[in-house]
């Protein structure tokens, strides 16, 4: 099955700087990459996904990249703000349009410091 | 967006009694859905993926038999633990898709 790795664990930063959080998958048939933020005690929520023919996304102040040969993809937050802070999952999924089991990575708590 | 909403958000119970979740989508109707559980400080892992009107489908490591799913319509999808003991205390949330998350039922048994 899925594999999803996630790095680092925690990562601190000072507002205003850019925070990177990078995943690696195992399955070459994954075909569809999101990302999370969860809150304490609540619901994950999507904040960007990209799917395998793009390289990359961007959204206002959220960047996807994403490496197929290298079965690798990153989160780039950009001027960070207090209110980013909370834990980053990354998943993989083999599903398009359909049913999006997913694969999640461990998580990353990120702290964006005032 | 769509609405998931998952009842009961908090429970506790005794160890060996059972426990019911309720998944529902509020304003749209889906064949699969997926149960999660979370565990303190980790990720979320995938429990089972259940398709309306059949069999759920469970992960490795899962016990169909304490875990019992339900997907009874488009829009209901309830899970059972049974027999629940202190180790089963989670996190559970289900999942309508990529986006559509339950907002969560923690569960501790004492």
């Amino acid at each position: 099955g899925e594999n999803v790795e996630q790095h680092p664990s925690t990562l601190s930063v000072q507002e205003g700087d850019s925070a990177v959080i990078k995943c690696t998958y195992s399955d070459s048939a994954s075909n569809y990459f999101p990302w999370y933020k969860q809150e304490l005690g609540k619901r994950p929520q999507l904040i960007i996904d990209i799917r395998s023919n793009v390289g990359e996304k961007k959204d206002q102040r959220i960047a996807v990249t994403l490496n197929k040969t290298a079965k690798h993809f990153s989160l780039h937050i950009t001027e960070t703000q207090p209110e980013d802070s909370a834990v980053y999952f990354c998943a993989a999924s083999p599903s398009g349009a359909g049913s999006y089991q997913l694969t999640f990575g461990k998580g990353t708590k990120l702290s964006v410091i005032p | 967006g769509a609405v998931v909403s998952q009842h009961p958000s908090r429970v506790i119970c005794k160890s060996g009694t059972s426990v019911k979740i309720e998944c529902r989508s509020l304003d749209f109707q889906a064949t699969t859905m997926f149960w999660y559980r979370q565990f303190p400080k980790q990720s979320l892992m995938l429990m089972a993926t259940s398709n309306e009107g059949s069999k759920a489908t469970y992960e490795q490591g899962v016990e169909k038999d304490k875990f019992l799913i339900n997907h009874a319509s488009l829009t209901l999808s309830t899970l059972t633990v049974t027999s629940a003991h202190p180790e089963d205390s989670s996190f559970y949330i289900c999942s309508w898709g990529k986006q559509f998350f339950g907002p969560g039922t923690r569960l501790t048994v004492l």
